[in-house]
């Protein structure tokens, strides 16, 4: 089963607009939750996390807000420009982090010019 | 370059072989993670280390992998037998401190058994 779920295969934004990314999860046990992007032949790039204490981190262009309530977090890029094209995964643990991660199927993020 | 880095990129295989990929953290990181990686999926967790102990193994990881870690820097992991099914992406990641949790990760091992 799916216990971390990225429901939209790709997205499509215009340059200059937000990028909503959006994620759910199904385990009550995950308290840390991570964004990474990848490009194609590249391992994953980490870029904002979240712990489950807090319900929004910002860093730069990239905000995360955390519903636990919802099970579900977003990841908000504004303003998205065209190096943003890239898989984005949704990534949690349960250990606050130190455990191995379980990760979401990703969403391929298209910035339009 | 102090990244993670992983030792082959590639790897064609025939199907039977044994094959063994190298891992090297970022030096500081006391912690090393294996994921495997197929196509449309994200990064699946196989097994970590803290130092030189292997602390957990997920259920994918059947009797024909094992991974080491000896003296708790550079790790291996070694497939026997491979099968068509083990053609994947091979990620290392590593990580320092507890708190933040962020794992790095390499550019990862593309095995292809054919």
């Amino acid at each position: 089963d799916q216990q971390v779920k990225q429901n939209s295969p790709s997205l499509s934004v215009q340059e200059g607009r937000i990028s909503i990314l959006n994620c759910d999860y199904t385990n009550s046990m995950f308290d840390y939750f991570l964004w990474y992007k990848k490009y194609p032949a590249e391992g994953p790039t980490f870029l904002i996390s979240i712990s489950s204490i807090k319900d929004k981190n910002e860093d730069g262009r990239f905000t995360v807000f955390l519903n636990k309530s919802a099970k579900h977090l977003s990841l908000h890029i504004v303003p998205s420009q065209p190096g943003d094209s890239a898989v984005y995964f949704c990534a949690a643990s349960a250990g606050g982090g130190a455990d191995g991660l379980t990760f979401g199927k990703g969403t391929h993020l298209i910035i339009q010019p | 370059d102090t990244g993670v880095s992983q030792d082959p990129r590639h790897k064609i295989t025939k199907r039977g072989q044994n094959v063994t990929f190298r891992c090297d953290p970022i030096s500081e990181h006391n912690r090393l993670y294996w994921y495997r990686q197929t196509l449309g999926q994200g990064p699946e967790f196989l097994t970590y280390f803290q130092n030189e102990a292997q602390l957990e193994k997920s259920r994918l990881l059947s009797d024909r992998f094992s991974a080491e870690r000896p003296k708790g820097s550079f790790s291996t992991l070694e497939i026997q037998r491979t099968e068509q099914g083990d053609s994947a992406m091979y990620l290392c990641a590593s990580s320092y401190k507890l708190a933040s949790g962020e794992q790095f990760f390499g550019p990862g091992t593309r095995l292809t058994v054919l």
